[in-house]
């Protein structure tokens, strides 16, 4: 069964803190995501890589950063804590475009609140 | 400019009968592809049915089918006979272009409540 797996399921973090979300998948897949989700904006993407050590900015990579030293994991890191990232963060991985449909699969988020 | 939109924030519909979720898109790329999610109140996002800019046919999962009508820019989420467990959130989502294109791009999102 396909599983990509995110370190926590709720996260409260203080203003300035450094902030690590992990994820992991064990698909081999290529490609991995993070995005955010706010009520009435739907899910915008912060970060993406297509391989390991490689990344591209997203949408709003702003106060984000990312890192991928291995296939299976791909991390977000939150260098100094805002109450402005308070939000629900998604994981995701899928392979390559020219694997058929390219479907995405989830974690289960991380609801992550800064106080 | 809004590349996705889904206009209808909320929609219900009565147990057993189909309901039509809109979703347009924009895009100048000639080769795309078009997802839609489903996210139920626990969280998780579940793939339910993907449809490519080249399909010459309409998408179909099951109860899932999918309205593509690609001169209005449309790929509208048909579910028919709805059950209590298709109350959720669904999204509407297009990845553009081919082989070395990775961003997927979400709309904001219809929240379906299906009633008994």
């Amino acid at each position: 069964d396909v599983k990509v797996t995110q370190s926590s399921r709720y996260l409260v973090k203080r203003t300035g803190e450094k902030v690590f979300l992990e994820c992991v998948q064990d698909m081999d897949h290529e490609n991995m995501f993070w995005y955010r989700q706010d009520p009435g904006l739907g899910l915008r993407l912060i970060y993406f890589s297509y391989d390991v050590k490689m990344k591209e900015k997203g949408d709003i990579p702003e106060g984000y950063s990312v890192s991928r030293e291995k296939k299976e994991r791909f991390s977000l890191i939150l260098e100094s804590a805002s109450t402005n990232q308070t939000s629900m963060y998604l994981c995701a991985s899928s392979l390559p475009i020219g694997g058929g449909n390219s479907e995405q699969f989830f974690g289960p988020g991380t609801r992550l609140t800064v106080l | 400019a809004q590349k996705i939109t889904q206009t209808q924030p909320g929609m219900f519909v009565q147990e057993k009968e189909a309901v039509t979720l809109d979703c347009t898109y924009d895009t100048s790329d000639p080769s795309y592809g078009l997802f839609w999610y489903k996210q139920p109140s626990s969280g998780e996002m579940i793939f339910l049915i993907y449809q490519g800019s080249y399909d010459q046919q309409n998408a179909t999962e099951g109860r899932y089918s999918l309205n593509f009508q690609k001169a209005r820019k449309s790929a509208n989420l048909v579910i028919s006979a709805s059950q209590l467990g298709d109350s959720a959130m669904y999204f509407c989502a297009m990845r553009e272009g081919g082989s070395g294109t990775y961003k997927y791009i979400f709309g904001t999102g219809t929240r379906l409540k299906v009633l008994a």
